[in-house]
């Protein structure tokens, strides 16, 4: 199993520019989440969802879009890229449900840089 | 609001010597998950921890979790220079169902000094 994978590794874009960052899983996980990481501030959620077609906000949504097409993809989406959105980004995903431990498993990130 | 506090939020230790992370949160939550993060890395999955009173070990470290105080700790049995990395305690919103919504807290910087 590959686990969770995510593209690119690394981007640069320009104010205004808009982009995609893919994230893949093959662990079957219902649940799926894009965090961001910035220095001094821990992971923040952005979105997340519970299942293919099923989406919703975390904490710092504004700015992204996410659909969910398919178990196993959880596309994240800056729609004009700004300054502020330069940060780390890391998907994650989950079993879900109760009786069940929910550990969550991280991707190797993706580190956008907008100018 | 969740809140999820670790302290201290940089570490610098000397091998051998022992210490202790703590993590408080603010509500009520029966589980809570540690993660390891490498320089430059992505997040690894130290422990989990499912109930009150949980204890779990690997290796030089040990977890454990209070649910009624709200606390968890990290403790470091004599640290060696690999243990050296950014350390996350998080937990899980009180929010049932099917959601697995993780509020982390701001993590710790353990630098082990040879």
């Amino acid at each position: 199993n590959a686990g969770v994978t995510q593209t690119p590794k690394f981007q640069v874009l320009k104010t205004g520019q808009s982009m995609t960052l893919q994230c893949a899983q093959d662990m079957n996980h219902e649940y799926m989440s894009w965090y961001r990481q910035d220095p001094g501030m821990g992971l923040r959620l952005i979105h997340y969802s519970v299942g293919a077609g099923i989406t919703d906000q975390g904490e710092v949504p504004n700015g992204y879009n996410v659909s969910r097409s398919t178990t196993e993809d959880f596309p994240l989406r800056l729609l004009s890229a700004a300054p502020s959105q330069t940060s780390v980004y890391f998907c994650a995903s989950s079993l879900t449900g109760t009786g069940v431990i929910n550990e969550q498993f991280f991707g190797p990130g993706t580190r956008l840089t907008v100018l | 609001e969740l809140k999820v506090e670790q302290n201290p939020l940089f570490l610098s230790m000397q091998e051998g010597k022992n210490y202790t992370i703590y993590c408080n949160y603010s509500t009520t939550s029966d589980r809570l998950y540690w993660y390891r993060q490498d320089p430059g890395k992505s997040l690894e999955s130290l422990f989990v921890l499912l109930s009150n009173g949980a204890v779990k070990q690997e290796g030089r470290l040990m977890a454990s979790l209070d649910t009624k105080a709200r606390l968890s700790t990290l403790h470091i049995t004599a640290a060696v220079h690999d243990l050296s990395a950014t350390y996350f305690c998080a937990v899980p919103l009180p929010e049932g169902g099917a959601t697995n919504k993780l509020i982390f807290g701001t993590g710790t910087l353990l630098a082990v000094q040879p």
